[in-house]
């Protein structure tokens, strides 16, 4: 049974930084596309990144480009997802998500975790 | 970015109809098109891939049709737990991947 694990809610400042993390249990870590996919309060799902571990890359969304970085530690099977510069907009509920075909970005998203809030606000 | 287009942004239904939900694509994604159940304060839920495959504990009154731009998920017999959101999301042409904006069951 693959779980996602996300680390706990948390409040920033404008001009922050913030860092999710997810751990992956009961099944490959290596192999597998981890996503981050964030939603906005009462609004649809948005695609920020990905990270294959096993490749070591990062492939992000065009709009958040200059601001995130997508990390992966094998050791520890968890992945990082840092956003900079956050403004009031970043206020949403960040998933991670992996894929459901192995080594390939081409795949639905079929494990998630349970979402972690981020509240951007002065 | 190929974008995705779901409507009506909300459906109203009694338990025991059947549902019919609509996604376009603004260009071809094959059958490279999944659909996800959101309920509140919940992850999304897989529900179809490939168009038309039911994930794993999906019952069989949910099922998925269509291919290129045009796809149909059909909820027959609703029952009160189907009651949620519903997103398109093909994974064709990435990155990235891209999400209709939801069409509610209600």
């Amino acid at each position: 049974q693959v779980q996602l694990v996300q680390s706990g809610a948390e409040v920033k400042k404008p001009g922050s930084s913030v860092k999710v993390s997810c751990e992956t249990s009961g099944g490959i870590f290596n192999n597998y596309a981890l996503n981050w996919v964030r939603q906005a309060p009462g609004q649809g799902l948005e695609w920020m990144g990905g990270i294959i571990p096993i490749s070591g890359a990062a492939n992000y969304a065009q709009k958040f480009l200059d601001r995130i970085t997508i990390t992966a530690d094998e050791s520890t099977n968890t992945a990082t997802m840092e956003l900079r510069s956050l403004t009031s907009e970043d206020t949403a509920v960040y998933f991670c998500a992996r894929a459901y075909t192995s080594e390939t970005y081409y795949s639905p998203l079929i494990y998630w975790g349970q979402g972690t809030l981020v509240t951007v606000s002065s | 970015e190929i974008v995705m287009t779901q409507s009506p942004a909300t459906l109203s239904f009694s338990p025991g109809e059947r549902a019919t939900l609509s996604c376009r694509a603004s260009q071809s994604v094959r059958t490279n098109l999944a659909w996800y159940q959101q309920k509140p304060g919940q992850a999304p839920r897989l529900v179809i891939f490939a168009a038309s495959t039911r994930a794993t504990g999906i019952p069989a009154r949910f099922s998925g049709s269509g291919s290129g731009t045009e796809f149909t998920l059909t909820i027959t017999s609703l029952r009160s737990e189907d009651f949620a959101v519903y997103y398109c999301q093909q994974y064709s042409n990435w990155p990235p991947y891209t999400f209709g904006q939801g069409t509610k069951l209600e």
